[in-house]
């Protein structure tokens, strides 16, 4: 069966470092790959999304890998500050639209 | 202007009602979605619209149904109220760019 797991559940890292997330999957050809933010109480907001044929996407100090042979994606935050703290999840889609999301990555930053 | 709403926010009920959660969109999306959130946080997709036509229907009671009057809502509609049903309910909508917009969400608590 399908599998998406990001393998810390939580992050906690100083301000002014870069945090890096993992989400490996198997069991799956995802055309697209995205990630969500996602704070207490609120809906996920899209971040990014990367095409299964694209290797990296950034956004501001966003950066998102996607690697198909490894069937895994790296986002990274860099220079992070207290505001990023947040759980980000990883989410993949065929071409119909369906997502499938991961269990997500509480990242906590120190200041 | 909220580009996803949904309401109510919170929903306290009884074992056994009948109850439904109402969304709108104004992005002028074609595609809507309702996703359920549980305790553990995993975020997994019910349902979908596109242009009133249901396209995805994932393994969900009966005691479930959506209905999307036009392109700009899709209620869900929930008979029968059980306690494993409490969670929080997201609403999405999404082009056809692939990434979704969620609305603030709906936490449903059945006692």
């Amino acid at each position: 069966s399908q599998k998406i797991e990001q393998n810390s559940e939580a992050l906690n890292i100083q301000e002014g470092k870069t945090a890096t997330l993992t989400c490996n999957y198997t069991n799956y050809s995802p055309a697209y790959l995205q990630w969500y933010r996602q704070d207490p109480g609120r809906g996920p907001v899209f971040l990014l999304l990367i095409r299964e044929n694209e290797k990296e996407k950034r956004k501001e100090r966003l950066k998102v890998t996607f690697d198909t042979t490894l069937k895994q994606s790296l986002f990274h935050i860099t220079a992070s500050q207290p505001a990023d703290s947040a759980t980000y999840l990883c989410a993949l889609t065929s071409n119909d639209y369906k997502l499938s999301f991961g269990a997500g990555t509480t990242v906590t930053v120190r200041a | 202007d909220t580009a996803v709403s949904q309401t109510p926010k919170y929903l306290v009920t009884q074992m056994g009602n009948d109850k439904s959660i109402k969304c709108e969109q104004n992005l002028g999306h074609d595609t809507m979605y309702w996703y359920k959130q549980d305790s553990k946080k995993f975020l997994k997709i019910m349902f979908s619209y596109n242009n009133k036509e249901l396209i995805i229907n994932e393994t969900v009671p009966n005691r479930f149904s959506p209905k999307s009057p036009d392109k700009a809502h899709l209620n869900l509609h929930i008979n029968s109220l059980e306690l494993g049903d409490s969670a929080v309910y997201f609403c999405a909508s999404g082009g056809q760019t692939y990434e979704q917009y969620f609305g603030p969400g709906t936490r449903l608590t059945v006692t």
